[in-house]
């Protein structure tokens, strides 16, 4: 059964760099496409990015040049900065695995436990 | 951008009762690509329905999904007391690629 562990900061002053680690266990990277989301307090899901095991991405334009995601393979895992956060930055984050091609869509099956993040002078 | 937006709000059942949650898309979209989560409080959310008709792993077939074009909904045939949570529904393919409705919260 895949799981997903992450870890990272949760305290943050603005204008620091949000680092974020996200690990795969009890399956590989390969095949599939790593996501991260944010919630923020009380609100809904937003979609930050993703990363496949290849290593290509895609991010929300929202985020504009902001968000730079990585992936090792050696480790199994894969990673999210952001940098310059603001307030607006603090939301309970989620790494998530997610399946498609072409012509379907099989969700975002697999999701790490969240990760508090408070931006806070 | 595709928005997705959820109706109601706030859904008030009882157990036993049916539920119908609604998600309409801001411009036609392929049932393919459209997926269902539920998220309960303090938890990560969980996936449902996935493409045209699909359960996840382990959801019981009184969860159901039907619509096409922009208007999709999610059926809860009978309620259970562990039904009432949040849910969501989610496109993939636009830009950005994966999008999300409000939320419907469902309470007893």
């Amino acid at each position: 059964q895949v799981q997903l562990q992450q870890w990272g900061a949760g305290l943050l002053k603005p204008s620091e760099t949000l680092s974020l680690t996200c690990a795969v266990s009890g399956g590989s990277l390969s095949g599939y496409h790593w996501s991260w989301l944010r919630q923020p307090p009380g609100k809904g899901l937003e979609w930050v990015g993703e990363i496949s095991h290849s290593g290509a991405t895609s991010h929300n334009p929202s985020l504009k040049s902001r968000v730079t995601l990585s992936v090792d393979t050696s480790k199994n895992q894969f990673s999210l900065r952001l940098i310059s956060v603001t307030a607006a930055d603090t939301a309970v984050y989620y790494c998530a695995r997610g399946d498609y091609s072409e012509f379907y869509y099989y969700g975002l099956d697999v999701w790490g436990q969240g990760t508090t993040v408070t931006v806070s002078s | 951008e595709v928005v997705l937006t959820q109706s109601p709000g706030t859904l008030s059942l009882s157990p036993g009762d049916r539920a119908t949650l609604s998600c309409r898309a801001s411009q036609s979209i392929s049932n393919a690509f459209l997926a269902w989560y539920q998220q309960k409080p303090g938890q990560a959310p969980r996936l449902l329905m996935y493409g045209a008709t699909s359960r996840a792993t382990g959801i019981p077939d009184r969860f159901s999904v039907s619509g096409s074009g922009t208007d999709f909904t999610l059926t809860i045939s009978r309620l259970e007391p562990e039904d009432f949570a949040v849910y969501y529904c989610q496109q993939y393919g636009g830009s950005p690629k994966y999008t999300f409705g409000q939320g419907t919260k469902l309470e007893i």
